[in-house]
C-alpha cells in the first residue's frame, strides 16, 4: 500500500532535549516535505526536499534540521526543542518537482514542556 | 504580505443542499491551486487540483472555479452527504512550495 508513516505518533518530551520524528514514504517521491499544523494558523511548511541531498527552507525553519540522505526518508531533527514547538507535525511527499498531489502521513502530535 | 484566507466561520449544511467554501488570496501567483479534506486527528487528503489557466474543474459532486483576477477559488460540495462532514484546505504552490490556508470546517446535518 502506497504511503507516507511518521514515527512517534505521540510525543512529550522536556525542554531541550533533542528529539528526531521519522518520517519514510515507499512511493519513490522526489519530494518531501514537513509542516505544523496550529489552531487558527493552519499548515505551514518547515522544509522541504527535492530529492537526495537537496533540502530548502520553508516558511517556518526556525528550530528546526532536517537531512534527506536517502529518497524514502526525511527526518525532522529538533535539536533543543521548546515549548512553542507544541504542534501536530504532518510529513508529505510527492512525485517529481512540479504541480502534483501531494500526500500526507497521518501526523505526530508533539508536547514539549 | 501574503495571505490565504478562507471562510472564517464553521458552516453548518442541511444534507442534500450545495456547500460552498471560498478560498481568497493576496500577494500570490499560483500556478495552481490545491483543495484537500482533514478528518480529525488525520492527514489532509488531496481531493482537487486547478490550474491558473482554468476556470472550473469538476469531480463526481465537487467543482471548483479559479479566478485569477478576483483571486479567489470557490469550492462547491453538491447534494452534500453527513459523511463530507470535515475541515477542507485551500493550499497554493508554485512547484516547491505549497501554502496553506486555515481551513473550514464543514458539518452537513442528516
Amino acid at each position: 500500500e502506497a504511503q507516507v508513516t511518521q514515527n512517534p505518533r505521540y510525543l512529550i518530551t522536556v525542554t531541550g532535549k533533542k528529539l528526531t520524528v521519522t518520517c519514510s514514504q515507499n512511493m519513490n517521491h522526489e519530494y518531501m516535505s514537513w509542516y505544523r499544523q496550529d489552531p487558527g494558523l493552519g499548515l505551514r511548511q518547515i522544509y522541504y526536499s527535492m530529492n537526495v541531498e537537496v533540502t530548502d527552507k520553508g516558511d517556518v525553519p526556525e528550530g528546526y534540521k532536517v537531512s534527506r540522505k536517502e529518497k524514502r526518508n526525511f527526518p525532522l531533527i529538533l535539536e533543543s526543542p521548546s515549548p512553542n514547538q507544541t504542534s501536530l507535525y504532518f510529513c508529505a511527499s510527492k512525485e517529481g518537482q512540479g504541480m502534483g498531489t501531494q500526500y500526507f502521513g497521518p501526523g505526530t502530535r508533539l508536547l514539549v514542556l | 504580505s501574503q495571505k490565504i484566507e478562507q471562510n472564517s466561520e464553521a458552516l453548518n449544511i442541511q444534507e442534500g443542499k450545495t456547500a460552498t467554501l471560498t478560498c481568497n488570496y493576496t500577494n500570490y501567483s499560483p500556478a495552481y491551486l490545491q483543495w484537500y479534506r482533514q478528518d480529525p486527528g488525520r492527514g489532509p487528503v488531496f481531493l482537487l487540483l486547478i490550474r491558473e489557466n482554468e476556470k472550473e474543474k469538476r469531480k463526481e459532486r465537487l467543482k471548483v472555479t479559479f479566478d485569477t483576477t478576483l483571486k479567489q477559488s470557490l469550492f462547491h460540495i453538491t447534494a452534500s452527504q453527513p459523511a463530507d462532514s470535515a475541515t477542507y484546505l485551500c493550499a497554493i504552490s508554485n512547484d516547491y512550495k505549497l501554502s496553506f490556508g486555515a481551513g473550514t470546517t464543514v458539518t452537513v446535518r442528516a
